[in-house]
Order: structure tokens, then sequence, then C-alpha cells
């Protein structure tokens, strides 16, 4: 079974100063990651995503991720945030073994608060 | 390109009364599809989803059923509304195909308020 936490339930930040947000996973299995951006009664926007090779993921918006597997972590960085991220993101898995079904298993969401 | 289209984007419902929500998928076939509910501090949870036509797996007991008439369009829906329905439902599609199948794509979302 595969599990996701987000270390901070919420993070405020100033204008144009750095942020990273937290994830963390426990899996038995090889997995996916993902990171996905939901604005105000808003669907899920892919940010970024974790498949194979470099572990340095770069997204949409100047996000970027590292992928960590010593740590099973992948935390979502960006170096100057703007009004307009303010949103929630989630981190997700999903189980990347031959035949696997695409569950996404998610975390429980990180409110990104950017102040003027 | 394609894109996923939910309707409708906000319902409001009494306690007891059958539910139906639509997602349809355009420019693609044969898509993985996914229905996830996403309740006040509770994240998202998936439902149900189906890998082609009359083929549903459920995720969660619940008092909610889910079916996908035709390739690209699955219905999420109840015969009698629970209080405890109440939450942003997400339909989501993935290539069913080798190719790009690894990642999901949300729609708009519908959001449900049971009185």
């Amino acid at each position: 079974a595969q599990s996701v936490t987000q270390l901070d339930s919420q993070v405020p930040v100033f204008e144009e100063a750095p942020v990273e947000l937290r994830c963390n996973y426990s899996s038995s299995v090889s997995v996916y990651l993902f990171w996905y951006v939901q604005y105000p009664n808003q669907g899920l926007q892919l940010l970024l995503k974790y498949l194979s090779g470099s572990t340095l993921v770069k997204g949409i918006n100047g996000f970027e991720a590292e992928f960590n597997k010593s740590q099973t972590s992948f935390h979502l960085r960006k170096p100057s945030v703007h009004i307009s991220d303010t949103a929630e993101y989630f981190c997700a898995v999903s189980d990347r073994g031959s035949g696997n079904t695409g569950k996404l298993i998610f975390g429980q969401g990180t409110t990104l608060q950017v102040k003027p | 390109s394609q894109t996923i289209h939910q309707w409708p984007a906000t319902l409001v419902q009494p306690v007891g009364s059958p539910l139906s929500l639509e997602c349809t998928v355009e420019g693609t076939s044969n898509p993985n599809l996914y229905w996830y509910r996403q309740a006040a501090g509770r994240g998202l949870q998936l439902l149900f989803y189906s890998v082609g036509i009359g083929q549903i797996s459920s995720e969660v007991p619940q008092n909610l059923s889910a079916s996908r008439p035709q390739d690209r369009q699955f219905i999420l829906s109840s015969k009698k509304l629970l209080l405890s329905d109440s939450g942003f439902y997400l339909c989501a599609w993935r290539a069913g195909l080798a190719g790009g199948r690894e990642t999901q794509y949300f729609g708009p979302g519908t959001r449900l308020l049971v009185l």
C-alpha cells in the first residue's frame, strides 16, 4: 500500500520570496510522482511529474521538484512566488508496475498563501 | 488535443433525492476514467475507475454507483443522497493504451451540496 504525507497544511509566504512545499511518500513498489495545483473552485492542474531519469523535474509556472529516493521525498520549490500562486497544492503517487490501474494516492494538500 | 467536461458545475439537492453527474472526454479513444471526491478537510479519495465500456471498479463501499455506457462517458449516480455525499466531485482520464498513460488529467469538477 502507498501513502503520501504533505508535512504542512498551510504555508504563508510573502510575494517574491522562495517557497518549498514538502511531500514524503511510503510505498513497497516503485512509483510515479506528481504535483497538482488547485485554484479555488477549479479542478486539478498538473504542475509536474517524475517518471524516470533526472531527479530534478521542472514544471509549469516556474515550479520544480526533486525526487529523493533515499528519503522518499518529492519536495516542490519555487525561487520567487507571485500572488497568483496562491492555491492548494497536492502531491500524489501511483504504482508504476505493469498492469497498474493508475490509481492516484493523494496527500492531504498544502495551502500556499502568498501575501503582498 | 484532449478535453474533459463535467456537468453540472454546481448542484444543490435535498437528502433522499437521486443524483446523476456526467463526465465526457474528447480527443482520445479508450481512456481509463476515474471519479474522485474531495470532501472538506479530507483530501481526494478515489471512488470508481473504469478501463472500458461497462467495466467499473469500486474503491470504497458507499451510497454511490458509476456507469460507463459509452467509451468516453462516465456517469456517477445515487438513488438516494445522504448529507455525507456533499463534496467536490472530480472526473479524470488517462490514456488507455501505451504512451503517456502514467498521467491523469482532471475535469473542472462538480460541487454538490446536499441539504
